[in-house]
């Protein structure tokens, strides 16, 4: 069965450093998300993409976050300067239409120091 | 804005038993989706159940079945005949129809099933 992945599933890294997360999205999907669970929050939407553009983002998604999918297969979202708060579970995403089942990876674990 | 309601964060029952997890919403939308997915402790973000609100009928899926309330804004997840594997947080979300597909979330339900 197709599904998404992510790597890496830990990441460890100082404040003010800059961090990848990579998502492979499932092949003939076209909608592509990142969603974030702070430890004992809420999961929290923070961007989708469509059509190789961003369509839609939250407040938290604000100039140092960026998303590419650099090469038709993977999807990545960078953090340029990393802050203490952060730290979450990041969960990349994807469905084939904008209103069908999102498939969700198995979370990048980021612990900024 | 909408926003999502669970207000048990954590239930516990035994094998075998049903259990009710409540989820409450609140939009001005006519039109949208309701969610739940389960999240064991692999992490991994799993759909339980999907409703439409434009269709009466509540939804079911094996021992999973929904009680859609729209005019009260309740959307309650039913499991039948619980299992050890059931034992998960459980998180209900909204999304609005033709709009940018994101999912709202609720703060989630931990849901454990004991032998």
């Amino acid at each position: 069965e197709p599904e998404v992945t992510q790597t890496p599933s830990h990441q460890v890294t100082q404040m003010g450093q800059e961090v990848i997360l990579r998502c492979v999205p499932i092949s003939n999907h076209l909608y592509f998300y990142w969603y974030r669970q702070i430890l004992g929050q809420k999961v929290e939407f923070l961007v989708s993409f469509y059509n190789n553009e961003i369509s839609e983002k939250s407040e938290i998604f604000d100039d140092q976050f960026s998303v590419e999918r650099p090469d038709g297969s993977n999807f990545t979202l960078k953090i340029r300067s990393t802050k203490l708060e952060d730290s979450a579970m990041y969960f990349c995403a994807s469905s084939g239409a904008g209103e069908d089942e999102q498939y969700f990876g198995p979370g990048t674990r980021l612990t900024v120091t | 804005a909408q926003t999502v309601t669970q207000s048990q964060p954590e239930m516990s029952v035994q094998e075998a038993e049903t259990v009710t997890l409540s989820c409450t919403y609140d939009t001005s939308e006519n039109n949208y989706y309701l969610f739940w997915y389960k999240q064991p402790p692999s992490r991994q973000m799993i759909l339980v159940i999907r409703q439409e609100a434009y269709k009466q009928q509540n939804a079911t899926e094996n021992r999973f079945s929904v009680n859609f309330q729209k005019a009260a804004k309740s959307f309650s997840l039913k499991i039948s005949d619980s299992q050890l594997g059931d034992t998960a947080m459980y998180f209900c979300a909204f999304m609005k129809h033709g709009s940018n597909y994101q999912l709202i979330w609720g703060a989630g339900t931990k849901l454990i099933i004991k032998p």
